[in-house]
């Protein structure tokens, strides 16, 4: 089982429409969790830190469950300019910080 | 807010030839920086954890003799693709960790290698 897991993607939806993501992680002990976002041949870049009171940042808004272990991103109203990778990561502390990635989902908005 | 830059941004080269790529902190100090492989239509895999003053940390199935990495001064990390084969060719991106409990992590804008 990966390590951090993602809905398997690619999201083709109308601008306009509302969307989810989610991405479940198997160890219990981690800690910080955050959606970056990246576009093609570009490096990642933070979209969203995720709590477990969970939070909202004008049209996105991102959920913390540590019971069942997944994190989601939920999109509003997409727009054109919201086609991209969303990848999901998880923070682990022990010795020493372990930082793992998702495999990403691809988002596509058409017109 | 904090920048990472990276250098090169494009490096193309011949079969057996190494690559070096420089990751900076620019207005802040990195005493951890991470290296990340990427591969077309792939997500970010980590390679290594840079620790300034020490020797990196590899991860599993990254050859150490093969990609070089140092850590000479709070601000610059290098990775060194020693004799670099097509297989090599990817897009390298290093990142360093805010500060914080909720650490983020502000990423360099990524070095496509393309070895010929």
């Amino acid at each position: 089982r990966k390590e951090v897991e993602q809905d398997p993607g690619p999201f083709n939806v109308p601008e306009g429409a509302t969307v989810a993501f989610n991405c479940t992680y198997s160890n219990s002990a981690s800690q910080s969790f955050f959606w970056y976002r990246q576009d093609c041949r570009k490096e990642p870049k933070l979209l969203m830190s995720v709590y477990s009171s969970g939070n909202e940042d004008g049209r996105f808004t991102a959920q913390l469950n540590r019971a069942s272990q997944y994190i989601s991103l939920l999109i509003r109203d997409s727009k054109l300019s919201d086609s991209a990778t969303y990848l999901c990561v998880v923070t682990e502390y022990s010795s020493a910080s372990k930082i793992i990635f998702g495999s990403g989902t691809r988002l596509s908005i058409r017109p | 807010g904090a920048v990472v830059s990276q250098h090169p941004s494009w490096v193309i080269c011949k079969s057996g030839t190494s690559v070096k790529i420089e990751c900076r902190s620019l207005d802040f100090q990195a005493t951890t920086m991470f290296w990340y492989r990427q591969f077309p239509k792939q997500s970010l895999m980590l390679m290594a954890t840079s620790n300034e003053g020490s020797k990196a940390t590899y991860e599993q199935g990254v050859e150490k003799d093969k990609f070089l990495i140092n850590h000479a001064s709070l601000t610059l990390s290098t990775l060194t693709v020693t004799s670099a084969h097509p297989e090599d060719s990817s897009f390298y991106i290093c990142s360093a960790p805010g500060e914080g409990l909720q650490e983020t992590q502000y990423f360099g804008p990524g070095t496509r290698l393309l070895v010929l």
